[in-house]
């Protein structure tokens, strides 16, 4: 079976710094990894998909690699702010890409 | 438009209830999914519809039935539910197109209360 980790469950960091979170994959690589934001209470919001011929992916503060060698994603957030704040979510697909598989989430918390 | 809507936003029933859960989207996607998810957990794939027809049904019980009565409306009919039913339940919708990606779309989900 597809599984996805994400490296830890929570995560404080400081207003101002980097926050780098780690998703991991088992099995074959995807074709491409998400990832999601989630506010409590609320539905993911997806955020950016990179796919797995891609390094690099960047949209204003955030960033994402994939890393097929190592299995890995990560995703930064530069110059983090309290509204950063919520649960980051790494999908990946499977069955042809119908459906998703999600990690356990991260919960961020931006102090200020 | 890319918003998918539910209703209502909060639900309690008891366990001889009958409900039903909404999902409505106006993005000419054709793939809608249902997910459960409860606290502090990732979302969990319940049901797949494409083009308007089951395709994925992910073992989930019998007392969930789910409908696409057109290509923009899901429902989830909900029958003799258990307390352990409680959680956060996601509609979702993307486009289906062969070879490309799938971005889901989700919703802001309805809160379930299992009495």
């Amino acid at each position: 079976s597809q599984k996805i980790e994400q490296n830890s469950e929570a995560l404080n960091i400081q207003e101002g710094k980097t926050a780098t979170l780690t998703c991991n994959y088992t099995n074959y690589s995807p074709a491409y990894l998400q990832w999601y934001r989630q506010d409590p209470g609320r539905g993911p919001v997806f955020l950016l998909l990179i796919r797995e011929n891609e390094k690099e992916k960047r949209k204003e503060r955030l960033k994402v690699t994939f890393d097929t060698t190592l299995k890995q994603s990560l995703f930064h957030i530069t110059a983090s702010q309290p509204a950063d704040s919520a649960t980051y979510l790494c999908a990946r697909p499977y069955n042809y890409g119908q459906n998703f598989v999600f990690g356990p989430g991260t919960r961020l918390s931006v102090l200020p | 438009d890319t918003e998918v809507t539910q209703t209502p936003k909060h639900l309690v029933m008891g366990m001889t209830n009958k409900k039903s859960l909404k999902c409505e989207q106006h993005m000419g996607h054709r793939a809608m999914y249902w997910y459960k998810q409860k606290a502090k957990k990732p979302p969990e794939l319940m049901f797949v519809y494409s083009y308007e027809k089951l395709s994925i049904n992910e073992s989930v019980p019998s007392r969930f039935s789910p409908e696409c009565p057109n290509s923009s409306l899901l429902n989830l009919h909900l029958h003799a539910l258990q307390p352990e039913d409680s959680a956060l339940y996601l509609c979702a919708s993307s486009q289906v197109l062969t070879g490309s990606t799938y971005t889901q779309y989700f919703g802001p989900g309805t809160r379930l209360t299992v009495l």
